[in-house]
């Protein structure tokens, strides 16, 4: 999987929007951006992915640049209960296993 | 709906035991991946099933280490002479399908803790 760079960790004052960037600039054409989340003690979570367009679900909204080398997580009103480690990945299209491969991740603490 | 579960959450054991431990994956889901996460340290890959084959091996770390499935559906990670190194949280993930376009959905693991 391609390497990524997220910030070691980010602040974010609950009801505000949390914008969570991450770098993937050696990615190739075939690799997804995948985002998961781990609260302490529990398993990852899956967010969201995306390719090249822009996606929305339930949970939040992933914007990928045009050339595809960044991202950003966005997180419309945050709580409490988003504060946890956020992993942005980038996942090869081929192979048989397509493991994850987490990075170290960004620290979100969202605070009153 | 009912996600990955994986039992037990929580397993303490004395170095050379045997442990076995379980993962349901969520109903329909053909593939299943086991990996460890070591206190502070990212995912370590074990083993990847698609149904009740095992095509990806590489990441165990030792012949102490296997894992089977049956059925398509429950697996074990069984760990036989159990080393204090082998202490860790173990996760199981699991997609629809194999490939990079299918999330992996994760259980909330068992801390295995070897006295």
């Amino acid at each position: 999987d391609a390497k990524t760079t997220q910030p070691t960790s980010m602040d974010c004052a609950e009801g505000r929007a949390a914008n969570l960037p991450c770098n993937h600039s050696t990615i190739s054409g075939n690799e997804y951006v995948y985002w998961y989340r781990q609260i302490h003690s529990q398993g990852p979570q899956y967010i969201i992915h995306g390719l090249k367009n822009n996606e929305t679900n339930e949970m939040a909204s992933l914007i990928i640049t045009e050339d595809r080398k960044s991202s950003t997580l966005i997180l419309p009103h945050a709580t409490l209960r988003d504060t946890a480690v956020y992993y942005c990945i980038v996942r090869e299209g081929t192979g048989t296993a397509s493991k994850l491969t987490f990075g170290t991740g960004t620290r979100l603490q969202v605070t009153l | 709906g009912a996600g990955v579960s994986q039992s037990p959450s929580n397993k303490v054991t004395e170095k050379g035991k045997d442990v076995e431990l379980r993962c349901d994956p969520i109903s329909g889901h053909t593939a299943l991946y086991w990996y460890r996460q070591s206190l502070g340290q990212g995912l370590e890959f074990l083993i990847y099933f698609q149904g009740n084959s095992a095509p990806d091996k590489s990441g165990l770390p030792s012949d102490r280490f296997s894992a089977e499935r049956t059925g398509g559906s429950v697996s074990t990670l069984t760990i036989q002479r159990t080393q204090q190194e082998d202490s860790a949280v173990y996760l199981c993930a699991s997609s629809l399908a194999q490939g990079y376009n299918q999330p992996q959905h994760f259980g909330d693991g068992t801390r295995l803790s070897i006295l």
